[in-house]
């Protein structure tokens, strides 16, 4: 099971659009790459998947090299409200164990 | 849809003592997760269902832990006897078929486990 790498802090002001990066250097050919967001006293919630190139949808925006061994989370024009933890997950589907790394804390300032 | 649901929300006890958890799926999902999360750490998968079935249980504690899932629906995850180190969130998640299209876990609110 590959393992991701990812800052454990982000600032950003509102408005501004939020770039996270992960490193997952040992994804496997079957291993998707899939972000979850968690607020605070709340379980994670699922943000966006992707395999290779570009995913988007009303949220947020996956962009994933050729080689796959990063991936970048793009969350366009933060609000507050997206202050959270954002964990980048890779694995397969069809039951594939879950590995959450220790996340990266976004913190919105107005 | 109505979403996972956990009790109780909270839970003190000493250590040595037994605890607990409830966990309700999403109606119709088949897997079923308990995940276990400390403090600025990421979930930790403890054991995953699939209906009545372990289907992995390779992090669980099972000196200590124990869960079940006996007719496919809801779950319980006990801790007996709780252990200082045993003070966690622990989190419910369901899917559908095995995690479905893109593997998409829904998650309840989690009950916090405090052990004195």
């Amino acid at each position: 099971l590959a393992k991701t790498t990812q800052p454990i802090s982000m600032d950003s002001y509102e408005g501004q659009e939020v770039n996270i990066t992960c490193s997952h250097n040992n994804i496997a050919t079957n291993d998707y790459i899939t972000w979850y967001q968690q607020f605070p006293s709340q379980g994670p919630r699922f943000i966006i998947q992707g395999y290779k190139t570009k995913v988007t949808n009303e949220v947020a925006s996956l962009f994933i090299p050729a080689d796959r061994k990063s991936s970048t989370l793009s969350l366009p024009r933060v609000s507050l409200s997206d202050t959270a933890v954002y964990y980048c997950l890779v694995g397969g589907l069809r039951g594939g164990k879950l590995i959450f790394g220790q996340g990266t804390e976004l913190s919105v300032k107005p | 849809e109505a979403g996972v649901a956990q009790s109780p929300r909270y839970k003190i006890i000493e250590k040595r003592q037994s605890v607990a958890f409830w966990c309700n799926p999403i109606s119709g999902h088949a897997t079923l997760y308990w995940y276990q999360q400390i403090l600025g750490q990421g979930p930790k998968l403890l054991i995953q269902f699939q209906n009545n079935g372990v289907v992995d249980d390779s992090q669980l504690p099972k000196d200590r832990f124990s869960a079940e899932r006996l007719k496919g629906v809801d779950s319980t995850l006990k801790i007996q006897p709780a252990k200082l180190e045993d003070s966690a969130v622990y989190l419910c998640a369901s899917s559908s078929i095995a995690g479905g299209l893109n593997n998409e876990q829904f998650f309840g609110p989690g009950t916090r486990l405090t052990v004195l």
